[in-house]
């Protein structure tokens, strides 16, 4: 089975840089595009990374993702961190049969 | 405005049956996969199954194959998620998205998500 792991939590201070892993367990983690949601406690999640490196219309740019074959890991870094952006983030992508994968999630403090 | 809003908080008993809905507005309903996710108390989010509106096609996680069932009605624009007999470890939020770009693509948007309560 295909699996995501991503680090329980992360923290840094505001306006700093923090990049948080996606690795995936097994095939290459290149075969399908990854997407990155944040979701903020007590809120559906939304999009803030899709197609390995996308942002949608009205995520800063602050936020960017890339792919590392060499280690079969994605990561999502935000810059300039500010305290909105504390929140749970998810990786996501698909195994072999087309079937959705998530990673476990990672809580970003911004302390 | 693509918008997908599902239907309310459920609070049922174990054993009894229950749908929940995803209405879709602001696109065609057969152009784009649904997927719905669970989301237990305090946990991660579960990827659960996708149906392709145009066809009926459906694809579920093992995890949740034989326990629930995915459906849609083309007629209204609505997805559902349903249950024959729910467990009390069924207990959590659940939210459907929409796969703008095909069975393999992001998820978005995301409904508001129904909480579904099993308790005696």
């Amino acid at each position: 089975n295909f699996m995501l792991t991503q680090p329980h939590s992360v923290s840094e201070s505001p306006g700093k840089t923090v990049t948080i892993s996606c690795t995936g367990s097994s095939g290459s983690i290149a075969s399908h595009y990854v997407q990155w949601y944040q979701q903020r406690p007590g809120s559906a999640p939304t999009t803030v990374i899709y197609e390995d490196n996308q942002r949608p219309s009205g995520v800063p740019d602050r936020f960017s993702g890339s792919i590392d074959s060499s280690s079969n890991s994605a990561s999502l870094t935000i810059s300039g961190l500010k305290t909105e952006d504390e929140a749970d983030y998810y990786c996501q992508s698909y195994d072999s049969s087309y079937q959705g994968v998530f990673g476990g999630g990672t809580k970003l403090t911004v302390l | 405005e693509v918008q997908l809003v599902q239907s309310g908080t459920e609070v049922k008993k174990p054993g009894e049956s229950l749908r929940i809905s995803c209405k879709a507005s602001g696109y065609t309903f057969t152009s784009y996969w649904i997927t719905w996710v669970r989301q237990m108390p305090g946990k991660g989010l579960e990827w659960m199954g996708k149906i392709d509106p145009s066809d009926s096609y459906t694809n579920y996680s093992p995890s949740f194959q034989g326990h629930v069932t995915i459906s849609t009605d083309k007629s209204i624009s609505t997805a559902y998620l349903q249950w024959s007999s729910l467990k009390a470890s069924d207990t959590a939020m659940y939210y459907c998205a929409s796969l703008p770009g095909g069975q393999t693509n992001w998820f978005d948007p995301w409904g508001q998500g129904t909480l579904v309560i099993v308790s005696s």
